[in-house]
């Protein structure tokens, strides 16, 4: 069965600085990946997706992600935090052979805090 | 486009009580998927539409939880007899055929 784990519940920087975000999947054959944003007592906002091609994907907002398959990765970074990024961000995977369909499978997610 | 959108935003009801709630998927947007968020945690997969069929439903959906989308446009989601183990956010989403998932607000629902 596929899983998502997102290392790190409460991740902390300084605005301006680096944002890395860890995911890895477990699936014995790659998934579809995605990561989503959740900002407080709204939906979800898809930041951006891996499905084929090249693996590192540009999203919204300057965040990017490289799917690394040796590593069963798929890190979110920006260069340069701003506080407006303070947020939930979720990690979520989707069977690449679900038969024209892509439940997602989430990460418990990880909050970002981002300070002055 | 106007997005996914969801009623009511909040619910509190008794244990015990009959809940409905509503999703409005983005128009044309043949692909509905539910899923249930609780506090600190990922949302999870409870149920997938294709068009009115309703083709897959988790373990996690008892059988006091039905799902209907009558004629592949709206869709509801009634739990019956609530416990307070329902309480949690109740997410909708909606796709055409590309992989994005495009989700709406949520109702909350808090059972007292």
């Amino acid at each position: 069965a596929q899983s998502v784990t997102q290392l790190g519940s409460h991740v902390s920087v300084s605005e301006g600085a680096l944002v890395l975000l860890r995911c890895n999947y477990s699936s014995s054959v790659p998934p579809y990946l995605f990561w989503y944003v959740q900002y407080p007592n709204q939906g979800l906002q898809l930041l951006l997706k891996y499905t084929t091609g090249a693996t590192l994907v540009k999203g919204i907002n300057g965040f990017e992600a490289e799917f690394k398959k040796s590593e069963t990765s798929f890190h979110l970074t920006k260069p340069s935090a701003h506080m407006s990024d303070a947020a939930e961000y979720f990690c979520a995977v989707s069977d690449r052979f679900s038969g024209g369909y892509n439940k997602l499978i989430f990460g418990a997610g990880t909050r970002l805090a981002v300070h002055p | 486009d106007t997005g996914v959108s969801q009623n009511p935003r909040h619910k509190i009801t008794k244990r015990g009580q009959n809940v409905t709630f509503r999703c409005d998927p983005i128009s044309e947007h043949n692909r509905l998927y539910w899923y249930r968020q609780t506090l600190g945690q990922g949302p999870e997969f409870l149920t997938y539409f294709q068009n009115e069929a309703q083709l897959e439903k988790s373990r996690l959906l008892s059988d006091r939880f039905s799902a209907e989308r009558p004629k592949g446009s709206f869709s509801t989601l009634e739990i019956q007899r609530t416990e307070q183990g329902d309480s949690a956010m109740y997410l909708c989403a909606s796709s055409s055929l590309t992989y994005e998932q495009y989700f709406g607000p949520g109702t909350r629902l808090t059972v007292t």
